[in-house]
C-alpha cells in the first residue's frame, strides 16, 4: 500500500463548478500535512497548509480527519487557471523526516 | 527571493555512464531532497539529508547514492545509469522543522540511451 494515496483522475469540470480532491494517507504518526499545486513542466509549489481545524483561503478550503486518515481539498467556482495537478503531502518524523508526496490528481477547468 | 537551483535542465546520458545531478539552496535550509516523478507514479522519494554528512535512503534509492558535504549542496549520484532511469529528477529543501514548505529547484529531464 502507497503512503499516501490520491484519486487519479483527471476531473474535467466546467469553470464555475466546485470539485473536490481525496487524499488518504497510511502512517498515524504523520504530522505536517499540506496541497501542493503543479503545472505543466514545472515544479510543485505549495497551495496551502492543511490543520485540523480545517482552512480556508479564497476559492479553496482544505480539511483534515486525523481518525480517517484523510485529507480533502474543495476548489469552489473553477477557474481555467486552476487547470494542473494537485499533489497531497503529508510529513513527518518517521524513518527520518521524510516527505512524502502522492501521485497527484490532474484537473481540466474548460470553459 | 528564496532558490533552489538544479544544475541542469536537460540531459542525455548514455548506458553505463556516471551522472552527477547537483542542487543548491540559498535558504540555509537543513533538509534536501532528490525525487524522481513519472507519470502516473508521481513523486518518489530517493534519497533524504537532514544534516551535513547524513543521508537516509528513501522509497527507491537502489541505483543511485548521494552526497552531502555542504549544507547548501545536495547531488544525486547515478553510479551506472540504466534506461529505467530515463525520468524528471526534482530537489526540494525544508527547514526545521519539517512542517514547513517545500522549495523545489526547476527539474532535470535525464534521458538515458
Amino acid at each position: 500500500r502507497k503512503e499516501v494515496e490520491q484519486d487519479p483522475g483527471p476531473f474535467n469540470v466546467p469553470e464555475g463548478a466546485t470539485v473536490a480532491f481525496n487524499c488518504t494517507y497510511s502512517n498515524s504518526a504523520s504530522q505536517s500535512f499540506f496541497w501542493y499545486r503543479q503545472d505543466c513542466r514545472k515544479e510543485p509549489k505549495l497551495l496551502m497548509s492543511v490543520y485540523s481545524s480545517g482552512n480556508e483561503d479564497g476559492r479553496f478550503t482544505a480539511q483534515l480527519n486525523r481518525a480517517s486518515q484523510y485529507i480533502s481539498l474543495l476548489i469552489r467556482d473553477s477557474k481555467l487557471s486552476d487547470s494542473a495537478t494537485y499533489l497531497c503531502v503529508v510529513t513527518g518524523n518517521t524513518g527520518g523526516f521524510k516527505t512524502i508526496f502522492g501521485a497527484g490528481t490532474r484537473l481540466f477547468v474548460k470553459a | 527571493d528564496v532558490k533552489v537551483t538544479q544544475s541542469s535542465r536537460y540531459l542525455v546520458k548514455r548506458t553505463g555512464e556516471k551522472v552527477f545531478l547537483e542542487c543548491v539552496q540559498d535558504m540555509d535550509h537543513e533538509n534536501m531532497f532528490w525525487y524522481r516523478q513519472d507519470p502516473g507514479l508521481g513523486l518518489r522519494l530517493i534519497y533524504f539529508s537532514y544534516d551535513v554528512k547524513m543521508k537516509e535512503k528513501g522509497d527507491i534509492p537502489e541505483g543511485y547514492s548521494v552526497s552531502r558535504e555542504k549544507k547548501e549542496r545536495f547531488s544525486l549520484i547515478l553510479e551506472s545509469a540504466s534506461t529505467n532511469q530515463t525520468s524528471m529528477y526534482l530537489c526540494a529543501s525544508t527547514s526545521q522543522p519539517m512542517n514547513t514548505e517545500a522549495f523545489f529547484g526547476q527539474g532535470t529531464r535525464l534521458t538515458v540511451v
